[in-house]
């Protein structure tokens, strides 16, 4: 069965600390990536990565990186948190099949709060 | 840009009631098309999805979706509301047809009622 799992489901951390958020999936796929959620907002990318060390910026990046050391987890790091950065974190991950017919694959998502 | 539309950010309807979910999107070359459903404190779960061939296309829990490239929508049915039906729903689109780089819309979170 497919999975997607997230190191924590809640996370409470204060302004300036580093975040280190886990994503591991177990279905050898090639792309991971992060999106953060946000009501009224929906789903916004924030990096995502096609191979192991490499990565790419989504639309909006800016207060994160991103690490991809094995191809079966995807790292999101917050340098400084801010409390700006409170909101719900998603990684999903996906492999490059007959062009239309691949899907996203989700994890259960991180609520992270940043006091 | 590619940009993905979801009229009414809260939809209620009554169980056994048609459930009506709006998704439009911009783009001069037709997208490949996603539902997502995410049911409370869960991650996104796809419920179907539009890439070629037929337009109407069905998905998981009784939900299809009519792709309608006229008027540039993908908008999610299903004839009988249940109470579990009862989630955020998102369209997505994608240029690149393998599901990566997807456009989200705003959401929808369905209310179903006795």
């Amino acid at each position: 069965d497919v999975k997607v799992t997230q190191s924590s489901r809640y996370l409470v951390k204060r302004t300036g600390e580093k975040v280190f958020l886990e994503c591991v999936q177990d279905m050898d796929h090639e792309n991971m990536f992060w999106y953060r959620q946000d009501p009224g907002l929906g789903l916004r990318l924030i990096y995502f990565s096609y191979d192991v060390k490499m990565k790419e910026k989504g639309d909006i990046p800016e207060g994160y990186s991103v690490s991809r050391e094995k191809k079966e987890r995807f790292s999101l790091i917050l340098e400084s948190a801010s409390t700006n950065q409170t909101s719900m974190y998603l990684c999903a991950s996906t492999t490059w099949i007959k062009q239309g017919e691949s899907e996203q694959f989700f994890g259960p998502g991180t609520r992270l709060t940043v006091l | 840009a590619q940009s993905v539309t979801q009229l009414g950010s809260h939809v209620s309807v009554s169980e056994g009631a048609l459930v009506l979910l709006r998704c439009n999107y911009s783009s001069s070359v037709p997208p490949y098309l996603f539902w997502y459903v995410q049911y409370p404190n869960q991650g996104l779960q796809l419920l179907l999805k539009y890439t070629t061939g037929a337009t109407l296309v069905k998905g998981i829990n009784g939900f299809e979706a009519e792709f309608k490239k006229s008027e540039t929508s993908f908008h999610l049915t299903k004839p009988s509301a249940h109470m579990s039906d009862a989630a955020e729903y998102f369209c997505a689109a994608s240029r690149t047809g393998t599901a990566s780089k997807l456009t989200f819309g705003t959401g929808t979170r369905l209310q179903v009622t006795l």
